[in-house]
Protein backbone atom coordinates (compact mmCIF):
# COMPACT_ATOMS: atom_id res chain seq x y z
CA UNK A 1 0.00 0.00 0.00
CA UNK A 2 0.97 3.67 -0.76
CA UNK A 3 0.51 5.10 2.46
CA UNK A 4 -2.65 6.82 0.65
CA UNK A 5 -6.43 5.74 1.92
CA UNK A 6 -9.62 6.59 -0.08
CA UNK A 7 -13.20 6.07 0.75
CA UNK A 8 -15.80 5.09 -0.16
CA UNK A 9 -14.01 3.01 -3.11
CA UNK A 10 -16.82 3.18 -5.47
CA UNK A 11 -20.02 5.65 -5.80
CA UNK A 12 -23.50 5.34 -7.09
CA UNK A 13 -25.14 9.43 -7.39
CA UNK A 14 -27.80 10.51 -8.67
CA UNK A 15 -27.53 14.16 -10.34
CA UNK A 16 -29.05 15.71 -7.73
CA UNK A 17 -27.37 14.13 -4.47
CA UNK A 18 -24.50 15.80 -2.64
CA UNK A 19 -21.75 13.54 -1.46
CA UNK A 20 -18.39 13.80 -0.39
CA UNK A 21 -14.94 11.97 -1.70
CA UNK A 22 -12.13 11.90 1.53
CA UNK A 23 -8.23 11.17 1.29
CA UNK A 24 -6.44 10.36 3.80
CA UNK A 25 -2.44 10.37 3.97
CA UNK A 26 -0.15 8.67 6.67
CA UNK A 27 3.06 9.66 5.20
CA UNK A 28 3.46 13.82 6.66
CA UNK A 29 3.29 14.87 3.72
CA UNK A 30 2.77 18.16 3.19
CA UNK A 31 0.86 18.65 -0.32
CA UNK A 32 -2.14 16.58 -1.95
CA UNK A 33 -3.83 16.74 -4.93
CA UNK A 34 -6.72 15.81 -6.78
CA UNK A 35 -7.29 13.90 -10.21
CA UNK A 36 -9.51 12.92 -12.26
CA UNK A 37 -9.10 9.87 -14.61
CA UNK A 38 -11.60 8.77 -17.57
CA UNK A 39 -11.10 6.73 -19.79
CA UNK A 40 -9.22 7.15 -22.97
CA UNK A 41 -8.03 10.54 -21.11
CA UNK A 42 -4.92 11.41 -19.90
CA UNK A 43 -5.00 12.40 -15.61
CA UNK A 44 -6.28 15.71 -15.32
CA UNK A 45 -5.43 17.45 -12.58
CA UNK A 46 -8.36 19.12 -10.16
CA UNK A 47 -6.47 20.79 -7.66
CA UNK A 48 -3.50 20.86 -5.41
CA UNK A 49 -2.84 21.91 -2.01
CA UNK A 50 -0.06 22.62 0.12
CA UNK A 51 0.07 23.23 3.81
CA UNK A 52 -3.98 23.20 3.62
CA UNK A 53 -3.74 25.97 1.25
CA UNK A 54 -5.51 25.88 -2.13
CA UNK A 55 -2.42 26.49 -4.79
CA UNK A 56 -4.19 25.33 -7.67
CA UNK A 57 -7.62 25.00 -9.21
CA UNK A 58 -7.31 23.92 -12.65
CA UNK A 59 -10.64 25.56 -14.32
CA UNK A 60 -12.70 22.67 -12.00
CA UNK A 61 -16.14 23.46 -12.28
CA UNK A 62 -17.96 24.86 -8.93
CA UNK A 63 -19.92 21.66 -8.87
CA UNK A 64 -16.70 19.80 -7.24
CA UNK A 65 -15.90 22.32 -4.08
CA UNK A 66 -12.34 20.76 -2.46
CA UNK A 67 -11.45 21.15 0.90
CA UNK A 68 -8.32 20.47 3.47
CA UNK A 69 -8.74 21.03 7.09
CA UNK A 70 -5.35 19.64 7.28
CA UNK A 71 -2.19 18.58 5.79
CA UNK A 72 -3.57 14.98 6.30
CA UNK A 73 -6.86 15.09 5.10
CA UNK A 74 -8.04 15.75 2.10
CA UNK A 75 -12.18 15.94 0.91
CA UNK A 76 -13.77 16.79 -2.63
CA UNK A 77 -17.70 17.52 -1.78
CA UNK A 78 -19.60 16.70 -4.98
CA UNK A 79 -22.98 18.01 -5.93
CA UNK A 80 -25.53 18.76 -8.66
CA UNK A 81 -22.80 16.30 -10.99
CA UNK A 82 -23.40 15.90 -14.73
CA UNK A 83 -23.17 12.25 -16.29
CA UNK A 84 -20.21 13.47 -17.41
CA UNK A 85 -18.36 13.61 -14.34
CA UNK A 86 -18.66 9.79 -14.10
CA UNK A 87 -14.64 9.04 -13.76
CA UNK A 88 -11.85 7.46 -11.33
CA UNK A 89 -11.17 10.33 -8.78
CA UNK A 90 -7.66 9.39 -7.48
CA UNK A 91 -6.19 11.49 -4.17
CA UNK A 92 -2.68 11.88 -4.59
CA UNK A 93 0.32 13.63 -1.99
CA UNK A 94 4.31 14.29 -2.19
CA UNK A 95 6.40 15.44 0.82
CA UNK A 96 6.13 19.14 -1.00
CA UNK A 97 4.95 20.59 -4.25
CA UNK A 98 8.65 21.14 -5.62
CA UNK A 99 9.32 19.51 -9.06
CA UNK A 100 11.64 16.95 -7.73
CA UNK A 101 9.08 15.24 -5.47
CA UNK A 102 7.42 12.22 -6.65
CA UNK A 103 3.68 11.99 -5.90
CA UNK A 104 1.85 9.05 -3.71
CA UNK A 105 -1.59 7.92 -5.35
CA UNK A 106 -4.39 6.57 -3.41
CA UNK A 107 -6.37 3.20 -5.33
CA UNK A 108 -9.30 5.68 -6.04
CA UNK A 109 -12.97 6.43 -5.97
CA UNK A 110 -14.81 5.14 -8.84
CA UNK A 111 -17.62 7.06 -9.17
CA UNK A 112 -20.73 6.82 -11.29
CA UNK A 113 -23.39 9.72 -11.54
CA UNK A 114 -26.98 8.56 -13.08
CA UNK B 1 3.68 24.43 -23.29
CA UNK B 2 4.42 21.21 -21.93
CA UNK B 3 3.59 18.13 -23.29
CA UNK B 4 4.23 14.30 -23.16
CA UNK B 5 3.25 11.99 -25.60
CA UNK B 6 3.15 7.80 -25.67
CA UNK B 7 3.31 6.96 -29.03
CA UNK B 8 2.40 3.39 -28.30
CA UNK B 9 -0.99 2.31 -26.89
CA UNK B 10 0.32 -0.74 -26.06
CA UNK B 11 2.95 -2.78 -25.98
CA UNK B 12 3.11 -6.56 -25.98
CA UNK B 13 6.64 -8.60 -25.45
CA UNK B 14 7.01 -12.28 -24.20
CA UNK B 15 7.78 -13.07 -20.31
CA UNK B 16 11.69 -13.07 -20.85
CA UNK B 17 12.03 -10.72 -23.28
CA UNK B 18 13.55 -7.14 -22.98
CA UNK B 19 10.60 -4.27 -23.14
CA UNK B 20 11.12 -0.70 -23.95
CA UNK B 21 8.18 1.65 -23.52
CA UNK B 22 8.92 4.94 -25.00
CA UNK B 23 7.52 8.31 -23.83
CA UNK B 24 8.60 11.92 -25.46
CA UNK B 25 8.44 15.60 -23.89
CA UNK B 26 8.35 18.53 -24.10
CA UNK B 27 8.80 22.07 -21.97
CA UNK B 28 10.45 24.90 -21.58
CA UNK B 29 12.93 24.90 -18.81
CA UNK B 30 14.69 22.03 -17.34
CA UNK B 31 12.72 18.56 -17.51
CA UNK B 32 12.09 16.62 -14.11
CA UNK B 33 10.52 13.28 -15.27
CA UNK B 34 9.07 10.68 -13.77
CA UNK B 35 7.17 7.20 -14.49
CA UNK B 36 4.02 5.60 -12.57
CA UNK B 37 2.28 1.76 -12.82
CA UNK B 38 -1.50 1.41 -12.60
CA UNK B 39 -2.10 -2.57 -11.94
CA UNK B 40 -6.25 -2.70 -12.06
CA UNK B 41 -8.30 -0.91 -9.55
CA UNK B 42 -5.48 0.68 -8.45
CA UNK B 43 -4.02 4.01 -8.34
CA UNK B 44 -1.10 5.16 -9.72
CA UNK B 45 2.46 3.91 -8.42
CA UNK B 46 5.70 5.80 -8.23
CA UNK B 47 8.66 3.35 -10.28
CA UNK B 48 11.55 5.90 -10.84
CA UNK B 49 12.30 9.44 -11.50
CA UNK B 50 14.91 12.09 -13.27
CA UNK B 51 15.90 14.87 -11.55
CA UNK B 52 19.66 15.46 -12.87
CA UNK B 53 23.04 13.93 -12.95
CA UNK B 54 23.17 10.32 -14.60
CA UNK B 55 21.18 9.80 -17.98
CA UNK B 56 20.42 6.02 -16.77
CA UNK B 57 17.76 5.73 -13.46
CA UNK B 58 17.25 2.75 -11.72
CA UNK B 59 13.97 2.49 -9.80
CA UNK B 60 11.54 -0.13 -8.50
CA UNK B 61 10.99 -3.44 -9.80
CA UNK B 62 13.85 -4.27 -11.77
CA UNK B 63 12.82 -1.07 -14.18
CA UNK B 64 15.56 1.62 -15.45
CA UNK B 65 15.05 4.41 -17.71
CA UNK B 66 17.26 6.78 -20.29
CA UNK B 67 16.96 10.31 -20.40
CA UNK B 68 18.39 11.59 -23.97
CA UNK B 69 17.97 15.30 -23.68
CA UNK B 70 18.47 15.64 -27.65
CA UNK B 71 15.93 13.41 -28.40
CA UNK B 72 13.39 14.71 -25.77
CA UNK B 73 12.75 11.23 -24.48
CA UNK B 74 12.45 8.88 -21.62
CA UNK B 75 11.96 5.49 -22.45
CA UNK B 76 11.10 2.89 -19.84
CA UNK B 77 12.81 -0.54 -19.91
CA UNK B 78 13.45 -4.02 -18.28
CA UNK B 79 15.98 -6.30 -19.00
CA UNK B 80 13.75 -9.57 -18.58
CA UNK B 81 10.06 -9.02 -18.38
CA UNK B 82 7.50 -10.75 -16.22
CA UNK B 83 4.11 -11.53 -16.50
CA UNK B 84 3.19 -9.86 -13.30
CA UNK B 85 4.51 -6.24 -15.24
CA UNK B 86 1.52 -6.42 -17.35
CA UNK B 87 -0.19 -3.40 -16.50
CA UNK B 88 -0.59 0.33 -17.47
CA UNK B 89 2.18 2.65 -17.62
CA UNK B 90 2.46 6.28 -17.30
CA UNK B 91 5.03 8.81 -18.00
CA UNK B 92 5.03 12.18 -16.42
CA UNK B 93 6.81 15.80 -16.66
CA UNK B 94 7.00 18.70 -14.34
CA UNK B 95 8.51 22.10 -15.88
CA UNK B 96 9.63 24.55 -13.08
CA UNK B 97 8.79 26.97 -15.15
CA UNK B 98 5.31 26.25 -15.45
CA UNK B 99 4.60 25.73 -11.93
CA UNK B 100 6.08 22.64 -10.42
CA UNK B 101 3.20 21.30 -8.95
CA UNK B 102 1.58 20.58 -12.01
CA UNK B 103 2.26 17.38 -13.42
CA UNK B 104 1.42 16.59 -16.96
CA UNK B 105 0.84 13.16 -17.61
CA UNK B 106 1.75 10.90 -20.79
CA UNK B 107 -2.18 8.77 -21.90
CA UNK B 108 -0.42 5.77 -21.22
CA UNK B 109 0.81 2.68 -22.25
CA UNK B 110 -0.48 -0.66 -21.90
CA UNK B 111 2.17 -3.26 -21.61
CA UNK B 112 0.85 -7.21 -21.57
CA UNK B 113 3.56 -9.71 -20.97
CA UNK B 114 2.43 -13.28 -22.55
CA UNK B 115 3.71 -16.51 -20.65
Amino acid sequence: ETGVTQTPRHLVMGMTNKKSLKCEQHLGHNAMYWYKQSAKKPLELMFVYSLEERVENNSVPSRFSPECPNSSHLFLHLHTLQPEDSALYLCASSQETGVWYEQYFGPGTRLTVT
Amino acid sequence: AQSVAQPEDQVNVAEGNPLTVKCTYSVSGNPYLFWYVQYPNRGLQFLLKYITGDNLVKGSYGFEAEFNKSQTSFHLKKPSALVSDSALYFCAVRDQNTGGFKTIFGAGTRLFVKA
